[in-house]
């Protein structure tokens, strides 16, 4: 898993609350990624970053901000959720030059 | 617009048997292809990796095949295992000034059966 871990696994919350969403990497890569994943959609970026306090936009990135204050953490924040916001989430960095992606394990995100 | 279909979506199989999953892409310009495994409840991992070069390469009983000209590429399963049952997802990489763009096919849903 290159040391990718997620958390929440699992969050169930209400229309209108703030979600943040931690991905940790214990490997020091630049690259990091946030993607959703829905059916019949492939996974779609959010936000990545290339380095600390470095970020870009997605392509679906309405609704959604992050950050990187330090070069392990990516965290990703859904400032007032709304309910087409109900995915599964994914971190991932990347790996060599050849976007060798390695991806934690997701976060299931619902939102009533 | 850059695209990646996939298909089938869905495909069930007996144990031991072969099946080939297909990948069509429009994305230019063409760095490398990706294949990938996804596990339910798990995050995709990488099988195998195509650059524009490689007609074929393979990785235990995976096969993944890629035709440049045609812009598609396959991945064959050979003697398939219960631990086959997964997603499998194309992942085509575009490289142009902006860096390297992904773009990811839906998938396909493989379902081994004893």
């Amino acid at each position: 898993d290159a040391g990718i871990t997620q958390s929440p696994r699992h969050k169930v919350t209400e229309t209108g609350t703030p979600v943040t969403l931690r991905c940790h990497q214990t490997e020091n890569h630049r690259y990091m990624y946030w993607y959703r994943q829905d059916p019949g959609h492939g996974l779609r970026l959010i936000h990545y970053s290339y380095g600390v306090k470095d970020t870009d936009k997605g392509e679906v990135s309405d609704g959604y901000s992050v950050s990187r204050s330090k070069t392990e953490d990516f965290l990703l924040t859904l400032e007032s959720a709304t309910s087409s916001q109900t995915s599964v989430y994914f971190c991932a960095i990347s790996v060599g030059s050849n976007e060798k992606l390695f991806f934690g394990s997701g976060t299931q995100l619902s939102v009533l | 617009k850059n695209q990646v279909e996939q298909s089938p979506q869905s495909l069930i199989i007996l144990e031991g048997k072969n099946c080939t999953l297909q990948c069509n892409y429009t994305v230019s310009p063409f760095s490398n292809l990706r294949w990938y495994k996804q596990d339910t409840g798990r995050g995709p991992v990488s099988l195998t990796i195509m650059t524009f070069s490689e007609n074929t390469k393979s990785n235990g009983r995976y096969t993944a095949t890629l035709d440049a000209d045609t812009k598609q590429s396959s991945l064959h399963i050979t003697a398939s295992q219960l631990s086959d049952s997964a997603s499998y997802i194309c992942v085509v990489i575009a490289m142009n000034n902006a860096g390297n763009m992904l773009t990811f096919g839906g998938g396909t849903r493989l379902m081994v059966k004893p």
